[in-house]
């Protein structure tokens, strides 16, 4: 069955710490994986995509990594600040003939001061 | 701005009103796509139209009425809807269909009473 599964559920950490968001999945065959930022209220907002031969991809302050052998990847937030409060969602997609993307259910992230 | 708009922005409706959904999106994509964001739950997909045919229908109520009369708008006819339909509805565009990177709208807070 095809999964995607983030962990932790939620995180509260202070404003310019670092922290790194999991996601862990069973989609296959593996075509893509994103991560978004998703404002409470709004829709959510692309940070990095990563095909299968990529390792790792940056976006400013964030850094994610992908290990396809294990199908692992995971989301490294550098010095956050009050305004990464959000939830991350993981995304993978398969080619199936078609296509089929897959929605992890987030992580929530509350960043204090 | 992400391109893609949704109105209206909230909507409140009795289970015997029939409303409807508006996505436009001024990206030059060929792809739309329907979601449903429930609280705490992951996105569910609902539709799929690529080039104004709708290429994906994941097993949504028949309640839920979807139109695309060309690639930058699309709509969500809502007639007769439960309560557990409230939810944030968001719309998305993409360059083509499959594993491209999805732009999301703002969505649309729905609360049927």
């Amino acid at each position: 069955k095809n999964q995607v599964e983030q962990s932790p559920q939620s995180l509260i950490i202070l404003e310019g710490k670092n922290c790194t968001l999991q996601c862990n999945y069973t989609v296959s065959p593996f075509s893509n994986l994103r991560w978004y930022k998703q404002d409470t209220g709004r829709g959510p907002v692309s940070l990095t995509i990563m095909t299968f031969s990529e390792n790792t991809k940056s976006n400013g302050r964030y850094t994610a990594t992908l290990d396809a052998d294990t199908k692992q990847s995971s989301l490294h937030i550098t010095a956050s600040q009050l305004s990464d409060s959000a939830s991350y969602i993981c995304v993978v997609s398969a080619e199936t003939g078609g296509f089929k993307t897959i929605f992890g259910a987030g992580t929530r992230l509350f960043v204090k001061a | 701005e992400t391109g893609v708009t949704q109105t209206p922005r909230h909507l409140v409706m009795g289970m015997t009103n029939k409303k409807s959904l508006k996505c436009e999106q001024h990206l030059g994509h060929n792809a739309m796509y329907w979601y449903k964001q429930s609280a705490k739950k992951p996105l569910e997909l609902m539709f799929v139209y690529s080039l104004e045919e709708r290429v994906e229908n994941n097993s949504v109520p028949s309640r839920f009425s979807p139109e695309c009369p060309n690639s930058s708008h699309l709509f969500l006819h809502l007639h007769t809807l439960q309560p557990e339909d409230s939810a944030l509805y968001l719309c998305a565009s993409s360059q083509e269909r499959a594993t491209d990177t999805q732009y999301f709208g703002p969505g649309t807070r729905l609360t049927v009473l």
